[in-house]
């Protein structure tokens, strides 16, 4: 099983600050995605890094790919309540996708 | 693009009985399939992931299987449910690099 770990677990911001979760791993993927997730409903694609280094910019979300291709980083710059929910990021190997633990966020208006 | 149907999206079922959820997919031919488990705000268990037509792989040793009966038919299944069986199962499907998901059913054994 490969295993990722997020932090925070939990974030609760005021609007307007700025962000970053982490992802990391001891493993090394072929491609790295970034999900977000509301209460009762499935994850939804933001991005998808494939390249060591890379770093992908949505908007106000930066995504970048570490070097060795092991670990990730998402900011939010300028965060909205619309940015509020459950970010998971996902390593792919061969056929399969492993999840990290999730970092909850919550934007305070 | 891929359009993922995932059905029922709540289920209520007792101790000791039969599962079926049933994941279909459209709009892609012979995808990746999966069976995800979720625990409320963490990230996501694999549970079985299947590459073609009744080809299945588990992931996790549990009281659950899994069945590819078509290429783009996915059926999460068990004989006899737990109490530890509940929790939040999504199906997911990867037409290339990257998975998508259904709505997810929210599974409650009582």
């Amino acid at each position: 099983t490969q295993l990722l770990e997020q932090s925070p677990q939990f974030l609760s911001i005021q609007e307007g600050e700025n962000l970053t979760v982490y992802c990391n791993s001891s493993s090394v993927f072929s491609s790295l995605q970034w999900y977000r997730q509301e209460p009762g409903e499935g994850p939804v694609l933001l991005v998808t890094v494939v390249t060591g280094g890379e770093v992908k910019k949505l908007k106000r979300l930066t995504f970048q790919f570490g070097d060795a291709r092991k670990d990730s980083s998402l900011h939010i710059t300028a965060a909205q309540p619309g940015d509020t929910g459950l970010y998971l990021c996902a390593g792919a190997t061969g056929n399969q996708f492993y999840f990290g633990t999730g970092t909850s966020l919550t934007v305070i208006p | 693009s891929q359009t993922i149907h995932q059905w029922p999206a709540t289920l209520v079922q007792p101790v000791g009985s039969p599962l079926s959820l049933e994941c279909t997919v459209e709009g892609t031919s012979n995808p990746n399939l999966y069976w995800y488990r979720q625990a409320a705000g963490r990230g996501l268990q694999l549970l079985f992931y299947s590459v073609g037509i009744g080809q299945i792989s588990s992931e996790v040793p549990q009281n659950l299987s899994a069945s590819r009966p078509q290429d783009r038919q996915f059926i999460l299944s068990s004989k006899k449910l737990l109490l530890s069986d509940s929790g939040f199962y999504l199906c997911g499907c990867s037409p290339n690099t990257e998975a998508f998901f259904g709505q997810g059913t929210r599974l409650t054994v009582v």
